[in-house]
């Protein structure tokens, strides 16, 4: 069975700081691999997606993340921090193998500090 | 069309009530997804469609749970004699077909709550 697991529940930076968000992942085929934001009260937004070729993929908002499939990881990154980053972050995989569905994770919330 | 539309937004219901939610899709998308979410938790499926037809159900989808999409356009999601535990987020995705490479768009939701 296919699972996702984001180890940091809260997360707390300071404004201009740098951001790693954890993810690990299980899945029994070639993964892909999403990040999706939350904010208050609103839907999902897709963060940037991996489904093969270069590892570091690049996303929206600033943000990058790097698949090591020798550590089941897809970690979220931003080199600088804005206020307005302040949000749930939800990392999901799916893929063919596990049908058309994602598994997401906990979800890890940000806070950020001015 | 600019996005995946919820209605309603909040409801509130008494236990036992039957409740239907709606989703809107992006309207050419022919992929549409049923998630819940409950506090502190990443969405789970529920269920999937493809145009008209329910591909996929999640075991979290009981028997006093009932989908539908009847023209391959809105759909609906029916819970009957609601519990307290069916408190949550249901949210509402669609995509294109494809690969996967296609990104799933999320709704804003509905949120449940059973008084």
């Amino acid at each position: 069975a296919q699972s996702v697991t984001q180890p940091d529940i809260h997360i707390t930076v300071s404004e201009g700081a740098s951001l790693e968000l954890r993810c690990n992942y299980s899945y029994g085929a070639t993964p892909y691999l999403f990040w999706y934001v939350q904010s208050p009260g609103q839907g999902l937004q897709l963060l940037l997606k991996y489904f093969s070729g270069d590892t570091l993929v690049q996303g929206i908002k600033g943000f990058e993340a790097e698949f090591k499939r020798s550590q089941s990881s897809f970690n979220l990154r931003k080199p600088s921090v804005h206020w307005s980053d302040a949000a749930e972050y939800f990392c999901a995989v799916g893929g063919t193998g596990g049908g058309n569905k994602l598994t997401f994770g906990t979800g890890t919330q940000l806070k950020v500090e001015l | 069309d600019t996005g995946v539309s919820q209605n309603p937004r909040h409801k509130i219901t008494k236990r036992g009530q039957n409740v239907t939610f709606r989703c809107d899709p992006i309207s050419e998308h022919n992929r549409l997804y049923w998630y819940r979410q409950t506090l502190g938790q990443g969405p789970e499926f529920l269920t999937y469609f493809q145009n008209e037809a329910q591909l996929e159900k999640s075991r979290l989808l009981s028997d006093r749970f009932s989908a539908e999409r009847p023209k391959g356009s809105f759909s609906t999601l029916e819970i009957q004699r609601t519990e307290q535990g069916d408190s949550a987020m249901y949210l509402c995705a669609s995509s294109p077909q494809g690969s996967w490479s296609a990104e799933a768009f999320f709704g804003q939701g509905t949120r449940l709550t059973v008084v």
